[in-house]
Order: structure tokens, then C-alpha cells, then sequence
């Protein structure tokens, strides 16, 4: 099956930061790919689709990119409520597989 | 559009565990239910699907053998099955809906609210 490698684990930042996290696919996955933000306690929230398509109510600093076996999300001015935990998810008919998660800290 | 699960559940090892998944907001048989978990302090992980509409349901191999999907279209719910529990199947659960109508894959972009079992002698 596609293995999904997501960098780094773990990423240290401060508010009004430009941020990015990688994706990267074993073989070409298309733009099948998501990404999620998740805070501890609670549910993930789709932030992006297909690669590049912001979700609904998603804050226009955050951006997707990629295709192929390459993707990231780009976060371009930091936020304070944005440090969380940030995962992507490669989808297809044959299986669902989230990458190992990026840990978004305050420097 | 919500999805609301039921309570945290303890567990003994060798036991089994049946989490619930009721959907409102939306028409429930039209969008495939997922369902993913999350260990302590680790990541996500995919554990399989269920047409709401037909019953059909797919699951990874690591699970095939002790996961059981169902679902009751009265009550709009999907229900999702844990056998022979181990140490290891200490999890939040997570029931969560494919972003676009009759497909089994894709984005999910409406998630419950997270079942805490724990498996413990």
C-alpha cells in the first residue's frame, strides 16, 4: 500500500510566522490527499482537499499544494489559535492513510 | 450536519466493544461512515467503512477479523464493533462522514465527537 511520510514532527514557530508541512507520498496518489487540524481533546477539522481546496469556514491563511507524491500546507502568518497538531490524510478507493502528524509549538 | 457518539467505555481484554455513531442534519443513508482512532498521545489510524444505505462495509486487513460495522436506518445510526480487545485497542474512536454523497472514499469532513474505550483487567 502507499506509505505517507508527513515532516517534521514536530515544528516550533511564533505568532505571524509563515509555516510549512510536507507530505510526501511512497508513489503518486494524484490530489487525493487532505489535511486536518486537531487540538487536544477534540475531533480533527478538515482545513484543506484535494490538495488545494480550502474547506468550509477555513481561514484564507491556510493553503494547500501538491501533486503527485509531494504536497504541503502552508500556514502564512501564524495565528495563536493555530498551534495544534496538524495531520494529512491520502484517500482512494483502496484505503485511507493519515500521515504521522506535525506538533505546531509556540517558540 | 453532526454526528454524536456514544460514552467512553472500560473494557476488559478479550471482551468486545460496540461504539454508536448517530447521524443528524443531513439525509443519512447518502454518505459513507468511516471510522478512525487514536491511541494515547499517537496518531490516527483508519480502521474501515460502512454504506449507510446497503450495510455494505470494508475494512484494512489489521482489522478485517474483529471489526464489525452495522448500521439501524430508523434511527439514522452506525455502530462499530470491537472483538477480542487487547491492551493495544485503548483508543478515542471516531466516527466520521465522507465529504461527498455516495462515494465510500474521500475526505471526511463532518467527525463525531470521540468514544474513549479503555481495556483494562
Amino acid at each position: 500500500d502507499v506509505q505517507m511520510t508527513q515532516s517534521p514532527s514536530t515544528l516550533s514557530a511564533s505568532v505571524g510566522d509563515r509555516v510549512t508541512i510536507t507530505c510526501r507520498a511512497s508513489r503518486s496518489i494524484g490530489s487525493w490527499l487532505a489535511w486536518y487540524q486537531q487540538k487536544p481533546g477534540k475531533a480533527p477539522k478538515l482545513l484543506i482537499y484535494e490538495a488545494s481546496t480550502l474547506g468550509s469556514e477555513i481561514p484564507s491563511r491556510f493553503s494547500g499544494s501538491g501533486s503527485g507524491t509531494e504536497f504541503t500546507l502552508t500556514i502564512s502568518s501564524l495565528q495563536p489559535d493555530d498551534f495544534a497538531t496538524y495531520y494529512c490524510l491520502k484517500y482512494s478507493s483502496f484505503s485511507h492513510i493519515f500521515g504521522q502528524g506535525t506538533t505546531l509549538e509556540i517558540k | 450536519e453532526q454526528l454524536v457518539q456514544s460514552g467512553a467505555e472500560v473494557k476488559k481484554p478479550g471482551a468486545s466493544v460496540k461504539v454508536s455513531c448517530k447521524a443528524s442534519g443531513y439525509t443519512f443513508t447518502a454518505y459513507y461512515i468511516h471510522w478512525v482512532r487514536q491511541a494515547p498521545g499517537q496518531g490516527l489510524e483508519w480502521m474501515g467503512w460502512i454504506n449507510p444505505s446497503s450495510g455494505l462495509t470494508s475494512f484494512p486487513e489489521n482489522f478485517e477479523d474483529r471489526v464489525t460495522m452495522t448500521r439501524d436506518t430508523s434511527i439514522d445510526t452506525v455502530y462499530m464493533e470491537l472483538t477480542r480487545l487487547r491492551s493495544d485497542d485503548a483508543a478515542v474512536y471516531y466516527c466520521a462522514r465522507v465529504r461527498t454523497g455516495y462515494n465510500s472514499w474521500g475526505a471526511f469532513d463532518v467527525w463525531g465527537q470521540g468514544t474513549t474505550v479503555t481495556v483494562s483487567s
